[in-house]
């Protein structure tokens, strides 16, 4: 199986921060990094697709890069709903595997 | 506009069987290109992917599970269904239905789970 790891584990930020999520596999997946974000109670939103294609309809302070083993998610100006977890999840090969999660929470 | 709605027993004895459905309302789950899957997430834990089924019918299973999962689709009533057996506490987890799409024919997101439903709370305990 591809383990997903992500740093840091949480964050404390304030609004109108840039925030910064890192995202790595075990081996190389290409592009096949997906990025969600869950607020507590709801399901997991998907946020980004293919390492760097924005879902439509979320908001463009959204971006995603990397390829192969490491990825970045990145929140240019964090805004009062964005404080939540945040999960990659490889879409390279079975089984797809998520990662721990990364909890951004108000300073 | 499609949604997912998942539906079960929110409570399950040890080394029975667990079985959810997913009903898909707004769109056909026969729709090619699209794969239907279950993910959990344990409490206070990150998620977990179960396995998917395709337009075709063709299964992928987290072999995790494998030995003990079966998932399903009723093509005439526009569900998804899970069976999981011999349970214990350790399956005690929110499920969630999702839908997956792959291929160049998406019409949105492609080999990511874009739509999903609410999840639904499932408590393994005598």
């Amino acid at each position: 199986d591809i383990q997903m790891t992500q740093s840091p584990s949480s964050v404390s930020a304030s609004v109108g921060d840039r925030v910064t999520i890192t995202c790595r596999a075990s081996q190389g997946i290409s592009s096949w990094l997906v990025w969600y974000q869950q607020k507590p109670g709801k399901a997991p939103k998907l946020l980004i697709y293919a390492a760097s294609s924005l879902q439509r309809g979320v908001p463009s302070r959204f971006s995603g890069s990397g390829s192969g083993t490491d990825f970045t998610l990145t929140i240019s100006s964090l805004q009062p709903e964005d404080f939540a977890t945040y999960y990659c999840q490889q879409a390279n090969s079975f089984p797809f595997t998520f990662g721990p999660g990364t909890k951004v929470d108000i300073k | 506009q499609l949604q997912l709605q998942e539906s079960g027993p929110g409570l399950v004895k040890p080394s029975e069987t667990l079985s959810l459905t997913c009903t898909v309302s707004g769109g056909s789950i026969s729709s090619s290109s699209y794969y239907w899957g279950w993910i959990r997430q344990p409490p206070g834990k990150g998620l977990e992917w179960i396995g998917y089924i395709s337009y075709s019918g063709s299964t992928y299973y987290n072999p995790s599970l494998k030995s003990r999962v079966t998932i399903s689709v009723d093509t005439s009533k526009n569900q998804l269904s899970l069976r999981l057996n011999s349970v214990t506490a350790a399956d005690t987890a929110v499920y969630y239905c999702a839908r997956f799409c792959s291929g160049v024919t998406c019409s949105s997101a492609s080999d990511a789970f874009d739509i999903w439903g609410q999840g639904t709370v499932v408590t393994v305990s005598s």
